[in-house]
């Protein structure tokens, strides 16, 4: 296995423009995790599905921010309308089940937003 | 919710010395506690892990111990080589209303030739 796939992995877009980040989990892994890194908060939980279903969003920070998971194998990340204090880098990662088992990390999405 | 506090925030240890990660938790109910480790511009990656029916764990020249009477856990890596600094992170899960997994800020760990 590849590994969890996350694309693409730079992004540069202007303030106001929307923006979306996609994952590709494991195959076989029943969890799927969307994390922002930032130098000030460090690794922080935006939402998380098990079974493609959004479990917890409560680390969404505003209506800004949303996620689906339409099927086992993709999952997108938007952002509409993107802020300067939006960018990040941001990591999904997936798990065979929840929280108590290895995390797989992809290798992220670098967020800027000019 | 679940509140995991990381200590220090930076450390420097000679190539061969023993290296330290120290965190505490505050959900007593929290019952397993992994490590992650970030290399420069990489993604995080489990290093060890530790559930809560022991105190402690070793993985060559890794170990986490755990007291929850005190509700900490701490990392130890012994005989450090150069390819040991790195960012490592702690995380707790927190059985508090949604089951989640929290962070610790980070310890960037610099090993010196």
């Amino acid at each position: 296995d590849a590994g969890v796939i996350q694309s693409p992995r730079h992004e540069v877009t202007e303030m106001g423009q929307e923006v979306t980040l996609r994952c590709k989990p494991i195959s076989g892994h029943n969890s799927l995790f969307w994390y922002r890194q930032t130098m000030m908060r460090g690794l922080e939980l935006l939402i998380y599905f098990n079974n493609n279903v959004p479990i917890d969003d409560s680390g969404m920070p505003e209506d800004r921010f949303s996620a689906k998971m339409p099927n086992a194998s993709f999952s997108t990340l938007k952002i509409q309308p993107s802020e300067p204090r939006d960018s990040a880098v941001y990591f999904c990662a997936s798990t065979r089940d929840g929280f108590r088992t290895e995390a797989f990390f992809g290798q992220g999405t670098r967020l800027t937003v000019v | 919710g679940e509140n995991v506090e990381q200590h220090p925030s930076t450390l420097s240890v000679q190539e061969g010395d023993s290296a330290v990660i120290k965190c505490t938790y505050s959900d007593s109910a929290s019952n397993y506690f992994p490590w992650y480790k970030q290399e420069l511009g990489k993604r995080p990656q489990l290093i060890i892990d530790i559930r809560s029916n022991v105190g402690e764990k070793k993985d060559q020249r890794i170990a986490v111990t755990l007291n929850k009477t005190a509700k900490h856990f701490s990392l130890h890596i012994t005989e450090t080589q150069p390819e040991d600094s790195a960012v490592y992170f702690c995380a707790a899960i927190s059985n508090f209303g949604n089951e989640k997994l929290t962070f610790g800020t980070g310890t960037r760990l610099t090993i010196i030739p």
